[in-house]
């Protein structure tokens, strides 16, 4: 299995700051890496695919980079709503594997 | 607009088996991989398998013969079977719709909480 690793865990930022969430694969997925957030109670929304293609109807303030083994995902700068539990997520083969998640909260 | 809903128990014993139906609606079941994907309280996401729309599936290798999918095209459904469920099993249990393979997943259900509990 392909495992991902995220860092960090979590992470407390202000309204307004830059933010970055790294993910590491344990082996080459090329650009398979997608980006999801979720928050508590609602299904989980797809933000970035193929490592850097913003989703349709995302904000412009997500952004995605990356290939091979290291990805990031940018969050230029935070508003309120965007304070939840980010995930990557490799499609470039089964069993589909996810990061541990990523808590953002708000300081 | 692509809808996904999930239903079925939201309580079993242990040793019971886990049936759960997602329902499509907006767009048809062929031509996509139909994917069930769970997340136990206060841990990640963890995907469990999927099926085409042919029937053809792929599971977590650790959950052995436990899992099972099934689709039914005319009824635009398709099914989660896990047997023999314990209390490791209690999670949000979500549907996910992929376009291929190496799809992201573009569509999800909102989830149904399952609690195995004696």
């Amino acid at each position: 299995d392909i495992q991902l690793t995220q860092s960090p865990s979590s992470l407390s930022a202000y309204v307004g700051d830059r933010v970055t969430i790294s993910c590491r694969a344990s082996q080459s997925i090329t650009t398979y890496l997608n980006w999801y957030q979720h928050k508590q109670g609602k299904a989980p929304d797809l933000l970035i695919y193929a490592a850097s293609s913003l989703q349709s109807g995302a904000p412009s303030r997500f952004s995605g980079s990356g290939s091979g083994t290291e990805f990031t995902l940018t969050i230029s700068s935070l508003q309120p709503e965007d304070f939840a539990t980010y995930y990557c997520q490799q499609s470039d083969s089964v069993p589909v594997t996810f990061g541990q998640g990523t808590k953002l909260e708000m300081k | 607009q692509v809808q996904l809903q999930e239903s079925g128990p939201g309580l079993l014993k242990p040793s019971e088996t886990l049936s759960l139906t997602c329902t499509v609606s907006g767009d048809s079941i062929s031509g996509y991989y139909w994917t069930w994907i769970r997340q136990p309280p206060g841990k990640g996401l963890e995907w469990i398998g999927n099926i085409d729309f042919s029937g053809t599936t792929n599971y977590k290798p650790s959950l052995g013969s436990r899992v099972s999918m099934s689709v039914d095209t005319s009824k635009k459904q398709f099914s989660l079977k896990l047997t023999s469920v314990t209390a490791a099993d209690t999670a949000v249990y979500y549907c996910a719709r992929a376009t291929g393979t190496s799809s992201p997943f573009w569509y999800w259900g909102q989830g149904t909480l399952v609690t195995v509990s004696a």
